[in-house]
C-alpha cells in the first residue's frame, strides 16, 4: 500500500489569507491529481501535474510537482468562502495504470 | 448530462444483510472502480476493472465483490454487511489511456448497524 500524506489535516483561515496544502509520498509518482470535494458529493478533478518542478495555475490556486516527483503542493491566494471544501491529492504510480491512491485530504474552512 | 450515477444515496442494513450498490456511467469509459470513504483515512480503492469482463481487487476488497458484465454498469455487492462496513462509497469512472481524469459518482452512505 502506498502511503500518501496530506498536511494540515484540518485548517481554518479568514476570508483574504494566503495558504498552501502539501502532499508528500516516499514513492515516486507518475502523476498527481488534486480533487476537490463538497458534502454530499463526490471528488472533482482540479488538476493534473505529470513532470517534476511543474508550476499550474487555475484562477487563484497555484500547483506545483516536486521536482523528485515525491510531493506536491496546493497554494490558494487571497482565500474566500467559495474555497471552503475538502482537498484531496491523488496520485498514480505507475504510468499508464489508472488506480488512484489518495491522501487523507484537507479540510478547509474560509471564514467570511 | 449524467455521468457516473450511483443508487442508492443512503442506505441503512442490519449486520448480516446482504445489498448491492449500483454504478452506471455513460460516457463510454472502460476503466471503474469502487472507492470506500472514511473519515480522516481518505479514499481507499476496494476493486477495479479495466472492461468489461475483467476485474481485480484494490487495497480493501475482504467484504466485497463486483463484476462487470457491460461497459457501463459495475454493481458492488456486500455479502454479508458488517458494522465496519459503514461508510461512504464512491464508484468512478475513467478513460483507461490519455487522461486519466476520475469522474466520480455522488456516493452512497451506507450504516450497518
Amino acid at each position: 500500500t502506498q502511503l500518501l500524506e496530506q498536511s494540515p489535516q484540518f485548517l481554518s483561515i479568514q476570508e483574504g489569507e494566503n495558504l498552501t496544502v502539501y502532499c508528500n509520498s516516499s514513492s515516486v509518482f507518475s502523476s498527481l491529481q488534486w480533487y476537490r470535494q463538497e458534502p454530499g458529493e463526490g471528488p472533482v478533478l482540479l488538476v493534473t501535474v505529470v513532470t517534476g518542478g511543474e508550476v499550474k495555475k487555475l484562477k487563484r490556486l497555484t500547483f506545483q510537482f516536486g521536482d523528485a516527483r515525491k510531493d506536491s503542493s496546493l497554494h490558494i491566494t487571497a482565500a474566500q468562502p467559495g474555497d471552503t471544501g475538502l482537498y484531496l491529492c491523488a496520485a498514480q504510480y505507475q504510468t499508464g495504470a489508472n488506480n488512484l491512491f489518495f491522501g487523507t485530504g484537507t479540510r478547509l474552512t474560509v471564514i467570511p | 448530462n449524467a455521468g457516473v450515477t450511483q443508487t442508492p444515496k443512503f442506505q441503512v442494513l442490519k449486520t448480516g444483510q446482504s445489498m448491492t450498490l449500483q454504478c452506471a456511467q455513460d460516457m463510454n469509459h472502460e476503466y471503474m472502480s469502487w472507492y470506500r470513504q472514511d473519515p480522516g483515512m481518505g479514499l481507499r480503492l476496494i476493486h477495479y476493472s479495466v472492461g468489461a469482463g475483467i476485474t481485480d481487487q484494490g487495497e480493501v476488497p475482504n467484504g466485497y465483490n463486483v463484476s462487470r458484465s457491460t461497459t457501463e454498469d459495475f454493481p458492488l455487492r456486500l455479502l454479508s454487511a458488517a458494522p465496519s462496513q459503514t461508510s461512504v462509497y464512491f464508484c468512478a469512472s475513467s478513460e483507461v489511456q490519455g487522461r486519466t481524469e476520475a469522474f466520480f459518482g455522488q456516493g452512497t452512505r451506507l450504516t450497518v448497524v
